[in-house]
């Protein structure tokens, strides 16, 4: 069965800190990967995918086949990027669903 | 903010009873799915919907069920409610075949007493 972990619960930062949120997956095929992301009081929302090498608010993340990994980066943390960060998968195939991880919570100090 | 919308927002049953969660799609998002989120747990596939029949299904028992109506809007329904069941639950639409992401709404606070 496909699954993703995030290993870290919680992660604190200093404002301007570099940040990385792990992320590692399971699953034998190609799958499409994401970032997901719930600001307080808000719904989730995605941050981005993998497929589109996008840099959404300065954060990155690079698909690591080899290490079935998608670590989300970004290289100085601001206060308003305080919030629950989730990892999922998707499989490449037809019209199947969202696999989460249980998040991480991201809490940057001033 | 996406054209996702759910109600009730908050909901308050006890144990054994039954509940009906709505939601209602984006425009021209013939797919629907349901996630369920337990406090500090990410969200969990219940089951999906196109074309008002099911199309797949996560690992839930049968108490769980859904429609899908002609103009997609989705109702999630579970019987006999376990405090276990306490969770956010959430929708989200896509169009069939189209971006993969999903378009989530607000989510519906289910407490079970």
């Amino acid at each position: 069965a496909q699954r993703v972990t995030q290993p870290e619960k919680l992660l604190s930062v200093f404002k301007g800190a570099p940040v990385e949120l792990k992320c590692n997956y399971s699953y034998s095929g190609s799958p499409e990967l994401f970032w997901y992301v719930q600001y307080s009081r808000q719904r989730l929302q995605l941050l981005l995918r993998h497929i589109s090498r996008e840099s959404i608010k300065g954060f990155t993340a690079d698909l690591n086949k080899g290490e079935t990994s998608f670590h989300l980066k970004k290289p100085f943390a601001q206060e308003e990027d305080s919030a629950m960060y989730y990892c999922a998968l998707r499989l490449n195939s037809g019209n199947t669903p969202l696999v989460f991880g249980k998040g991480t919570r991201l809490s940057v100090i001033a | 903010e996406t054209g996702v919308t759910q109600s009730p927002t908050h909901l308050i049953k006890t144990r054994g009873q039954q509940v009906t969660l709505r939601c209602s799609s984006q425009s021209g998002h013939n797919t629907v799915s349901w996630y369920q989120q337990a406090l500090g747990q990410g969200p969990q596939f219940i089951f999906q919907y196109y074309r008002e029949e099911e199309n797949g299904r996560g690992n839930f028992p049968p108490r769980f069920s859904g429609l899908q109506f002609p103009n997609y809007s989705s109702e999630l329904n579970v019987n006999a409610l376990e405090l276990d069941d306490s969770a956010l639950y959430l929708c989200a639409s896509r169009a069939h075949g189209g971006e993969a992401r999903g378009f989530f709404g607000p989510g519906t606070r289910l407490t079970v007493l």
